[in-house]
């Protein structure tokens, strides 16, 4: 049961570059979310989706793209990478029941922009 | 109203000791309020989680205490052990017709001393 899978763990990107953070699940979660983890910001909302072919802006959305075309993908794209976005990425799916919603996490890419 | 305040920034507490992690928010849409534990390399884990319409809820050495009044509410850790060391993250969320965004309070960093 492999949960999230988040590919590549680590990345170093030139300023201007492009590149593209994966994620899939297994759970057949309809939601799900990127989030970027900062030094003393906690997790901050990028993207989410809440199922295939719908994407709504979160928190912090500038600089970054996302699609949806099937249940369990849901990449997240730096168009032009900037030092600001240097940061932590982590890809969340999540299932509501009768209280509340349980997210589950990917381990998480960390990227570095020079 | 947004944002969710997390306190202290950082705790170390002996083995056996008491761990108190303290949050507040603004917003009273908020319904869900969880707890997330973070090991180093990992992504966030859910650890525990309350609705406002209860006052406290425990499992095993963990003990949320919620305060509506105050718009409060803390993770007791008893018993405190050294493999409880991560950060611990409180966050809020709504709901909506598709699941839950959250927003988290910026963490805190445990390390409990053997």
């Amino acid at each position: 049961n492999a949960g999230v899978t988040q590919t590549p763990k680590f990345q170093v990107l030139k300023t201007g570059q492009s590149m593209t953070l994966q994620c899939a699940q297994d759970m057949n979660h309809e939601y799900m979310s990127w989030y970027r983890q900062d030094p003393g910001m906690g997790l901050r909302l990028i993207h989410y989706s809440v199922g295939a072919g719908i994407t709504d802006q979160g928190e912090v959305p500038n600089g970054y793209n996302v699609s949806r075309s099937t249940t369990e993908d849901f990449p997240l794209r730096l168009l032009s990478a900037a030092p600001s976005q240097t940061s932590v990425y982590f890809c969340a799916s999540s299932y509501r029941f009768g209280g509340g919603t349980e997210a589950f996490f990917g381990q998480g890419t960390r990227l570095t922009v020079v | 109203q947004q944002q969710v305040k997390q306190s202290p920034q950082s705790l170390i507490v002996q083995k056996g000791g008491i761990s108190i992690i303290n949050c507040a928010y603004e917003n009273t849409a908020f319904d869900y309020f969880p707890w997330y534990q973070q090991f180093p390399g990992k992504g966030p884990a859910l650890l525990i989680a309350i609705r406002p319409d209860v006052s406290e809820k425990k499992e095993g050495r963990f003990t949320i205490s919620f305060n509506k009044s105050a718009k409060q509410f803390s993770l007791h850790i008893m018993d405190s052990q050294p493999g409880d060391s991560a950060t611990y993250f409180c966050a809020a969320s709504m709901r909506s017709n598709y699941g839950q965004n959250f927003v988290f309070g910026p963490g805190t960093r445990l390390s409990v001393l053997p």
